[in-house]
Parts: C-alpha cells; structure tokens; sequence
C-alpha cells in the first residue's frame, strides 16, 4: 500500500515561479527520497534526506523533512517549462529495502 | 549512475496469452531487483522483491502465481505476466539495487503492458 498522500496532487504554474510539492508519509523512516517521471517514463532520482536531516539543497531543488510530522516538502525554484513532470516522494521503512511512493504531484510549468 | 534497461519497451498482447518482461542491469551486479506496477496517473506500487538465486518475496495481493519472477543472474530478472487480461494492463518498472544500501536503487525505463 501507499505510504502517504501528497499535495497538491496537481500544480499549474508559469514560468519562473516557484512551486512546492508536500508529502505526508505514515510510518517511521531511514530517509526519504523525491523522484521525478516524465509522462510514460521511468523514474529520475532528484534528492535524498536522511532521517536525521531537516533539509537538503542540490541546485534550485530545496526539500525539508520534519520527522514530528512526517511530512516533507520540495520546493523548486525558478521553473522551467522542463521541469514539467510527477513528483513523487519515496520512503525506506527501517528493515525494508524496498521503497514506498506517495500518489504524486503532477507539476504544469507554462513557458 | 548506473543503468538499467528493460525490454520490451512496450507490448500489445491478446486476453490470456504470457508475456515476459526483461529488466537488465547494464554495468553493476543487482544482488537486489524490485518490480512495481503503475496504472494511469497513480503511483508506483511495489510488487515483488527478488534477490538473485533464490525465490521473489510478494506483497500483499499480488497473486505470485500470475506474476513469475525469475532472477537467476545477477544482471537479469525477469518478469512473465500470465494469462494476462485486460486489467493487467499497466505500466511495469523494475530497479535494481547492487548494494547493501538499499536507498541506492536504480530504475528502468518501464514496459507498457496493454492486453486486448
């Protein structure tokens, strides 16, 4: 089953502008992982949190963990019409090696 | 990173024929490949872990005798859809992890399924 649910499960925004995606997960976690998939296509790995980290940075990509909550969001900024695609967030239970995908925000960035 | 493949990239099959789906990793050994489903704008659903050599560990309600998984190698694993129906139609992707750190999994393109 689903760990968690995000939202908003769809955002339109233009070019620019910044747009966050939130996750809610259920259960305790090693990490948590955001991951990105084109229409029809695989998965692209973006960023990776530690459950001990509350945020991480890699290019214009910013995502925050609050464990208390167990909620992450990501946050990208200045959009491009490119990165228009689903995120999804994935979880690792601690003592499961397999990973637990949210339901996935789907991100319109008009050019 | 590492690659994996899959193949095919897509397939047409008839209500209750078998189909095979490859998952390959092309330059690290996966001791560890994971298999999920996805249908129309859903989230991937994880299916089946398999470690090389020995038998696909099943989530729940996924039928282990409708969906085989095979990974006999350390760079292939495989997946036969049988006797496949309509509602098997989804979209399959495989990942392939290669270490004891299992955050380190490696995704495949993914096989679209659609059975007639």
């Amino acid at each position: 089953s689903q760990q968690g649910e995000e939202d908003p499960q769809a955002l339109s925004i233009q070019e620019g502008e910044n747009a966050t995606m939130n996750c809610s997960y259920k259960t305790s976690i090693n990490n948590l992982q955001w991951y990105r998939q084109n229409s029809g296509r695989g998965l692209v790995h973006l960023i990776l949190i530690r459950s001990n980290e509350r945020e991480k940075h890699s290019g214009r990509l910013r995502v925050t963990l609050d464990t208390s909550k167990k909620s992450s969001s990501l946050l990208i900024t200045a959009s491009r019409a490119a990165d228009t695609a689903s995120y999804f967030c994935a979880t690792e239970p601690p003592g499961r090696r397999a990973l637990t995908f949210g339901s996935g925000t789907r991100l319109q960035v008009q050019p | 990173g590492a690659v994996v493949s899959q193949h095919p990239s897509w397939v047409i099959c008839k209500s209750g024929t078998s189909v095979k789906i490859e998952c390959r990793s092309l330059d690290f050994q996966a001791t560890t490949m994971f298999w999920y489903r996805q249908f129309p704008k859903q989230s991937l659903m994880l299916m089946a872990t398999s470690n090389e050599g020995s038998k696909a560990t099943y989530e729940q309600g996924v039928e282990k005798d409708k969906f085989l998984i095979n990974h006999a190698s350390l760079t292939l694993s495989t997946l036969t859809v049988t006797s496949a129906h309509p509602e098997d139609s989804s979209f399959y992707i495989c990942s392939g992890s290669g270490t004891s750190i299992s955050y380190e999994q490696y995704f495949g393109p993914g096989t679209r399924l659609t059975v007639t």
